[in-house]
């Protein structure tokens, strides 16, 4: 079974610009969500994304959006690339059965604002 | 959620048991533990979760204490892979709401060789 895809695996953007993110999670399951990783915050809960409904959104500014397709792929897009969006972008699924649900995490996104 | 207390870094030399400890005092009666790990610039990767008994799965061994209020992992033979941050999360099992996990810092393990 394949795991959760991330593309790209690398990008680097200059301030102002803006990026998208593309998620693939495990076949089957339909829960998608985004985090961000920086050393100096750690892991932090971006939004999480149900039969394209967004269920959950962590603090951060509006220029940080997702959304979900019908296939439960997944996009989180960042307009107007500030140098402290630099960080890893993961994106993590989880099975729909079951009753705790645990997260299946991607290889990440690492961007680099300039 | 419940916060969580782990040390930020511990060395264990391969071969040897690597125990992990978390401390989740204010854990409610519904909240399972769970731990994950993150191998350097990888995304995190699901070790184990438990309730109140103890688990066991072909990667790790999970202890709960009684009272629920710490809990340990133990890695029974660590190997120079096993390097890598390890996380303590305590969460509701699923719920219709999304709730997120929550990661701490987490316990940096280094498998001396």
């Amino acid at each position: 079974k394949a795991g959760v895809t991330q593309t790209p695996r690398y990008l680097i953007k200059t301030r102002g610009q803006q990026v998208t993110l593309s998620c693939s999670p495990i076949s089957g399951h339909r829960s998608v969500s985004w985090y961000q990783q920086t050393p100096g915050q750690g892991l932090q809960f971006l939004f999480e994304y149900f039969s394209e409904t967004q269920r959950n959104k962590g603090n951060f500014p509006g220029r940080f959006s997702g959304r979900q397709f019908s296939n439960s792929r997944s996009e989180m897009n960042v307009s107007t690339l500030e140098l402290g969006d630099s960080a890893l972008y993961l994106c993590a699924s989880r099975p729909d059965r079951g009753p705790t649900g645990e997260l299946f995490f991607g290889e990440g996104s690492r961007l680099t604002v300039l | 959620d419940a916060k969580t207390t782990q040390p930020t870094s511990m060395d264990c030399a391969e071969g040897r048991a690597a125990n992990l400890p978390c401390n989740h005092s204010t854990i409610s009666g519904n909240e399972y533990v769970y731990w994950y790990r993150q191998i350097h610039s990888q995304g995190p990767q699901y070790i184990i979760h438990g309730l109140k008994n103890n688990e066991t799965n072909e990667m790790a061994s999970l202890i709960i204490t009684e009272d629920r209020k710490s809990s340990t992992l133990i890695l029974p033979h660590a190997t120079l892979r096993d390097t890598a941050v390890y996380y303590c999360i305590v969460r509701v099992a699923r719920d219709n709401y999304g709730q997120n996990f929550v990661f701490g810092p987490g316990t940096r393990l280094s498998v001396l060789p």
